[in-house]
């Protein structure tokens, strides 16, 4: 069983550019997140794509947009970067099962904005 | 508002010396409350889901309890490789989104 992926690595953009973020779902889950980790900091929900639709957005400026595509990956794209996106940017996926609520969570992508 | 609020923010212990970490949340209709491991640069690992006060689950040396306004995750006789800052989060009951707290970093040596 894959787990979740996400690429690139390491990113380092400067103000005012834009970026895309990739995640490759778990195999078997159709619901996948996207979280904020500043350093020191708990990671903050960007918003949930459920079937390639929107399901939920956190408290991000409508410059945080997403997709997702039929086979349940999915991109985070920012655009207009600020010094503040700089984070590690976590793609998690959930199987959407009633009763299985667990999101597993991928290795990230370190955005350094300069 | 909801709110998780982990403490404390760091912890040192010698190998072998039990201790706890706390995860205090206000949340209208608790769905989940989930802990995960991270290490420095990683993503969070996923240890364990509590559903309902007074659930218990265990893995390996860590013990996880829920009350009805925290849970408490418990390390028995650590060992260095349990060093990692420890998550806690939780899900309401109409949303998806995980609403984590700052975490714990737990320091173990030898």
């Amino acid at each position: 069983e894959t787990g979740v992926t996400q690429s690139p690595t390491h990113l380092i953009k400067t103000r005012g550019q834009q970026v895309t973020l990739r995640c490759s779902s778990q195999s078997g889950h159709n619901t996948v997140s996207w979280y904020q980790q500043a350093l020191g900091q708990g990671p903050q929900f960007i918003f949930q794509y459920y079937r390639e639709e929107e399901n939920g957005r956190g408290n991000f400026p409508p410059r945080f947009s997403g997709l997702q595509f039929p086979n349940y990956s999915s991109e985070l794209n920012v655009n207009a970067l600020e010094l503040d996106d700089s984070a590690l940017y976590l793609c998690a996926s959930s199987p959407r099962t009633s009763g299985n609520n667990e999101q597993f969570f991928g290795p990230g992508t370190r955005l350094t904005v300069l | 508002e909801d709110q998780v609020t982990q403490s404390p923010e760091a912890l040192r212990l010698q190998e072998g010396e039990s201790s706890s970490l706390n995860c205090s949340y206000t949340v209208s209709g608790l769905r989940g409350l989930f802990w995960y491991r991270q290490d420095p640069g990683k993503g969070p690992e996923f240890l364990f889901t509590l559903y309902s006060a007074g659930e218990e689950k265990e893995k390996e040396r860590l013990k996880a309890t829920l009350t009805k306004k925290e849970s408490f995750l418990h390390i028995t006789a650590p060992k260095p490789e349990d060093s990692a800052t420890y998550l806690c989060a939780v899900q309401r009951g109409s949303q998806g989104n995980l609403i984590f707290g700052k975490g714990t970093k737990l320091s173990v040596k030898p």
